[in-house]
């Protein structure tokens, strides 16, 4: 039983284009969510957060949307760079339980076209 | 400022034989969490620890498993009597002291283990 899905395997996007990158949940007790980059043959770098008391959080390139009533978040890439190429990975927690046992997405790989 | 440090970084092992798979967390993290990424899959946590206590274990394996944060020294993910289904990657992560505010996460390079 997954509780944290991204349904999307893989994506291609031309560079300079946005990418979007999606994940759903079924925990509505999950209120802390992650945005981790993974390149072969290296551990998961973390990119981005957002708790549930927002909808919204950016940093340079990055944004990550929170929609709690459709337990849904997507990561915005604007413009997309080839650098940008890897798997990234959706991750959450639950409230009480801040920094342990995160539950991890299986990932969905991103290529960046030149 | 050093990362999380695992090591090695890749372990070859036949059935039956035993595995220790090592982690230095970042400095100042007193928090480590191993997670296990099978071939296609996401990570799956197994052990959360925190110096000399495991805090939660529940997505390790009951038999063959055993990870310690002991006083001194790195964190120690054990396999015993390995199997073909132990080939893995083994990541592990580091963490502040707990402010009462989310933590994130910082991963090492992970470990992979094969098993023969």
């Amino acid at each position: 039983d997954q509780q944290v899905k991204q349904n999307s395997p893989s994506l291609s996007v031309q560079e300079g284009r946005i990418s979007i990158l999606n994940c759903d949940y079924t925990n509505s007790m999950f209120d802390y969510f992650l945005w981790y980059k993974k390149y072969p043959a290296e551990g998961p770098t973390f990119l981005i957060s957002i708790s549930s008391i927002k909808d919204k959080n950016e940093d340079g390139r990055f944004t990550v949307f929170l929609n709690k009533s459709a337990k849904h978040l997507s990561l915005h890439i604007v413009p997309s760079q080839p650098g940008d190429s890897a798997v990234y990975f959706c991750a959450a927690s639950v409230g009480d339980n801040y920094g342990q046992n995160f539950v991890f997405g299986p990932g969905t790989r991103l290529s960046v076209l030149p | 400022n050093a990362g999380v440090m695992q090591n090695p970084r890749h372990l070859v092992r036949r059935r039956g034989q035993e595995a220790r798979l090592r982690c230095s967390p970042m400095k100042g993290h007193s928090h480590v969490y191993w997670y296990r990424q099978l071939p296609e899959e996401g990570l799956k946590f197994m052990v959360y620890l925190q110096k000399e206590n495991i805090i939660d274990e529940s997505g390790m394996p009951k038999e063959r498993f055993s990870a310690e944060f002991p006083k001194e020294g790195p964190s120690i993910l054990r396999i015993q009597q390995v199997v073909r289904g132990d080939s893995a990657a083994y990541f592990c992560a580091s963490s502040p002291s707990s402010t009462g505010l989310p933590d994130t996460q910082y991963f090492g390079p992970g470990t992979r283990l094969t098993v023969l």
